[in-house]
């Protein structure tokens, strides 16, 4: 059983259209996190739950809407896509206490035409 | 802010070779240190992680120990193989709930045979 899965894995789509991706963890965490990768491989955190409660919202434009109807389940939500979302988006969840690492899905490519 | 550099890459290897790429943080309080890898198309995994000072994670044959005094999480192979080629992040965790892990910027490992 995958702990952390996001779907879909690949995702093309032109500007303008609004696209959401899914995320689900079975480790019963109680924090999900949805992390960027640009195309340096840098990562950064976008948005952080705990408990179905939004616990950090980096500066990320208004466009992106992430929404939590369970603990279990982090999907992130995206209106007017530019062409500068194009990037690998990650959900990760974590125990949330100082010795828990956080766990990721496989990513979600996305590309912007 | 919190905040963890680690060295530029790419770095490249033979098979064999030692490796060691730095990474040193700042911190308000006393983190979790965590070495993630990421191999090409993948997630993020955990390779090791260390919670105090002095202590000694170790996976795979990497190792790394967390230096209160030097602030640093240097990660270390004696004998790199070319299957471990991928991008290593360090990252660091306050721990509270909801907080994120934070990450440095990457280091492209390439291990030549």
């Amino acid at each position: 059983d995958t702990a952390v899965s996001q779907t879909p894995k690949y995702l093309v789509t032109q500007m303008g259209n609004d696209k959401s991706i899914k995320c689900e963890q079975n480790l019963g965490h109680d924090t999900m996190y949805w992390y960027k990768q640009d195309s340096k491989k840098f990562l950064k955190i976008m948005f952080s739950y705990n408990n179905k409660e939004l616990i950090i919202n980096e500066t990320v434009p208004n466009r992106f809407s992430p929404k939590s109807p369970d603990k279990a389940h982090l999907n992130l939500h995206i209106n007017s896509l530019e062409l500068g979302d194009s990037a690998v988006y990650f959900c990760a969840s974590g125990g949330g206490g100082r010795n828990t690492e956080a766990f990721f899905g496989q990513g979600t490519r996305l590309t912007v035409v | 802010g919190d905040s963890v550099t680690q060295m530029e890459g790419p770095v490249t290897l033979s098979e064999e070779a030692f490796l060691t790429i730095n990474c040193t943080y700042t911190a308000t309080g006393y983190p979790s240190l965590f070495w993630y890898v990421q191999y090409p198309g993948e997630g993020l995994q955990l390779l090791l992680k260390a919670t105090k000072a002095d202590d000694k994670g170790s996976n795979k044959g990497f190792e790394a120990t967390y230096r209160k005094e030097t602030t640093s999480f240097h990660l270390e192979k004696g004998s790199v193989q070319v299957s471990d080629s991928a991008v290593y992040f360090c990252a660091l965790s306050e721990g509270k709930a909801g907080t994120a892990l934070i990450f440095g910027k990457g280091t492209t490992l390439s291990v030549s045979s």
